[in-house]
């Protein structure tokens, strides 16, 4: 059975860091992409990264919103998949998912969520 | 970017009847290889989204054949054959052909 369990969700200050975990079990890690959908509060999903698998180069993609202050890497050795997410505003309060990329296509499976609260 | 437009914020249906949700893709979404990177999910009260349709028209695993998917290049129609109160949620169609990936609005099914 996939699973996909996202951890790191937090109160934080604007301007503030915070690195989200995704654990992942049931499938091939080391062959997956795997990408970070965002979900603002009783608002529609928004793409964040995505990661390919190091076979596909580990190339990286970001949404403009938040290139340069968002990094996403991966851990093999852990099947864990990060966010780090650094000079936070309050715009990116949301629920972050992580999910299975299915090569650029399609997202498979997806986690439960963990929420990111930016406010002073 | 591509902007994806959802006809509708809401639907109201009526369960046993049947429902079609549009999308709209400012660029077409068909590929050299005559796929249409589109995509829909699901997203129920209180869970995370599920993908039910992906290239344009193909069911993903597990979901029931009541849900179809259909058109090319930028307008698309997912189509429920007979609504059930369990499909009750807002349904996201998604463009994968070019990054950022951008989704739709939604679209809120009601019964």
């Amino acid at each position: 059975e996939v699973q996909l369990v996202e951890s790191g969700g937090d109160l934080v200050k604007p301007g503030g860091s915070l690195r989200l975990s995704c654990a992942a079990s049931g499938f091939v890690f080391t062959k997956a992409w795997l990408s970070w959908v965002r979900q603002a509060p009783g608002k529609g999903l928004e793409w964040v990264g995505r990661i390919k698998s190091k076979g596909d180069g580990e190339t990286r993609d970001y949404a403009a919103p938040v290139k340069g202050r968002f990094t996403i890497s991966r851990d093999d050795s852990k099947n864990t998949v990060y966010l780090q997410m650094n000079s936070l505003k309050t715009e990116d309060t949301a629920v972050y998912y992580c999910t299975t990329d299915v090569l650029g296509i399609f997202y498979n499976y997806w986690g439960q969520g963990t929420l990111v609260t930016v406010s002073s | 970017d591509i902007v994806m437009t959802q006809s509708a914020p809401s639907l109201p249906v009526t369960p046993g009847e049947p429902a079609s949700i549009s999308c709209r893709s400012s660029q077409s979404l068909l590929d050299s290889n005559d796929h249409n990177y589109l995509d829909w999910y699901l997203q129920k009260p209180g869970q995370s989204p599920q993908v039910l349709i992906y290239l344009g028209s193909n069911r993903a695993s597990g979901v029931p054949d009541r849900f179809s998917g259909s058109g090319s290049g930028t307008d698309f129609t997912l189509k429920i054959s007979r609504v059930e109160a369990e499909d009750v949620g807002v349904y996201y169609c998604m463009q994968a052909l070019q990054t950022p990936i951008t989704f739709g609005q939604g679209t809120r099914l009601e019964i």
